[in-house]
């Protein structure tokens, strides 16, 4: 596997499930983020993990919940969603030193029913 | 006022025609400046980075800057039917104290090369 990896690729679930998103990135950096898109809207960064630690979270609903257990890993925990955050969640990674140019993996299209 | 703006089209030019691209920023804190493209059922991929204004050539692509404006630019050459994608406009202040820092975007612009 090279580049930015994320799995499942598509996931419904109800509003009362509890799932989990995966992102893994094989290119030896150190900072990943989450970002959400949604029809029509620019990408929405979501969280933004820095050597493991989380340094930003974008005023994002408690029912989205991140963990980032070591710099090549990072997942989005999922629980009571609403129709409103179907979307293409999409995992990205860089360096801490040029985190502008950023890597992203191919997104989870979500759909909540 | 939205930060970034992009007109979201869709641009449909026929094969071999000069494509224009263009988003302009309210925040003069901009300094790093990205062009990504983004095929149907993809993620983004990073196309163009430019920092601060000036020109910088790849290829059939060019990105220019003008920060006095805050006006970016994504032109692309003898366009090609594989060109056909989403492309999106990106940018960062870059200094973030030595942390990782997340990028803004605008909604992108739907291009379509016909053949």
């Amino acid at each position: 596997e090279t580049g930015v990896t994320q799995t499942p690729r598509h996931l419904v679930m109800g509003m009362t499930n509890k799932k989990s998103l995966k992102c893994e990135q094989h290119l030896g950096h150190n900072a990943m983020y989450w970002y959400k898109q949604s029809a029509k809207k620019p990408l929405e960064l979501m969280f933004v993990y820095n050597f493991k630690e989380q340094t930003e979270n974008n005023s994002v609903p408690s029912r989205f919940s991140p963990e980032c257990p070591n710099s090549s890993h990072l997942f989005l925990h999922l629980h009571t969603l609403q129709p409103e955050d179907s979307a293409l969640y999409l995992c990205a990674s860089s360096q801490v030193t040029a985190t502008d140019t950023q890597y992203f993996g191919p997104g989870t299209r979500l759909t909540v029913l | 006022q939205k930060e970034v703006e992009q007109d979201p089209g869709p641009l449909s030019v026929p094969e071999g025609a000069i494509v224009s691209l263009n988003c302009t920023y309210s925040n003069s804190a901009f300094q790093y400046f990205m062009w990504y493209r983004q095929y149907s059922r993809k993620g983004p991929e990073l196309l163009m980075y430019t920092y601060s204004s000036g020109n910088k050539e790849d290829g059939r692509f060019t990105a220019q800057v003008d920060k006095s404006s805050k006006y970016i630019s994504l032109f692309i050459r003898d366009s090609q039917p594989s060109d056909s994608a989403t492309y999106l406009c990106a940018m960062s202040e870059g200094d973030s104290g030595g942390g990782a820092d997340g990028l803004t975007f605008g909604k992108g612009t739907h291009l379509i090369i016909q053949p």
